[in-house]
């Protein structure tokens, strides 16, 4: 079965500053990967993902994600801290419960709080 | 707007009362999910519809049933609820086969409390 672990439940960091998220997974098979963003009282939306092509990935609002499969790792990079960016960041992993059905498998989510 | 739409936002229940979250997607979209969202848990899969006609288990199913009314529908009934079900459901939809290049679709969630 497919797992996703998120280092650190809360990370903190200055405006302007690097936002590094992390994520590791567990896959028998290679993975389809994502980070979803959550603000308050809303829904996730998506920010970036990777299906085996480049493994450098850039989403929307300036952050990338950088797959390693020796170090089973797609952390999440941002190199300037904004506000804004402030919310629950979930790196979640694609698992195909047979044949075409695809189902996301989440970890358990990463406060990131942006101070002025 | 294009979407998934649940239905109602905030819902207060008694214990053993019985409630229907709905949840419909305009899309086209032929898979769709239920998660809780709870504190310091992530997301879990309580229930999904590969495709019209056909449901599964998720990760927590244990007192939710689920219905696939249709192609756009999905629900998700708690026939007897508890205060272990307090928590926010939210309802997603994708294309079938390989994840679609636009990942799963979210909707805004229902805020469930059980007293």
């Amino acid at each position: 079965a497919q797992s996703v672990t998120q280092l650190g439940s809360h990370v903190s960091v200055s405006e302007g500053a690097l936002v590094l998220l992390r994520c590791n997974y567990s896959s028998s098979v290679p993975p389809y990967l994502f980070w979803y963003v959550q603000y308050p009282n809303q829904g996730l939306q998506l920010l970036l993902k990777y299906t085996s092509a480049a493994t450098l990935v850039k989403g929307i609002n300036g952050f990338e994600a950088e797959f390693k499969k020796s170090e089973t790792s797609f952390h999440l990079t941002k190199p300037s801290a904004h506000m804004s960016d402030a919310a629950e960041y979930f790196c979640a992993v694609s698992s195909n419960s047979g044949g075409s059905n695809y189902k996301l498998t989440f970890g358990k989510g990463t406060l990131l709080t942006v101070n002025p | 707007n294009a979407g998934v739409t649940q239905t109602p936002k905030f819902q207060v229940l008694k214990t053993g009362q019985s409630m229907t979250l709905q949840c419909a997607q305009d899309m086209n979209h032929n898979s769709m999910y239920w998660y809780r969202q709870d504190p310091g848990m992530g997301l879990r899969l309580i229930y999904y519809s590969a495709s019209e006609g056909t449901t599964d288990k998720g990760e927590v199913p244990n007192g939710y049933n689920v219905s696939r009314l249709n192609k756009r529908e999905f629900s998700l009934r708690l026939e007897s609820a508890a205060p272990s079900q307090t928590s926010v459901y939210f309802c997603a939809s994708s294309e079938s086969g390989t994840p679609s290049f636009y990942g799963y679709t979210f909707g805004s969630g229902t805020r469930l409390t059980v007293v």
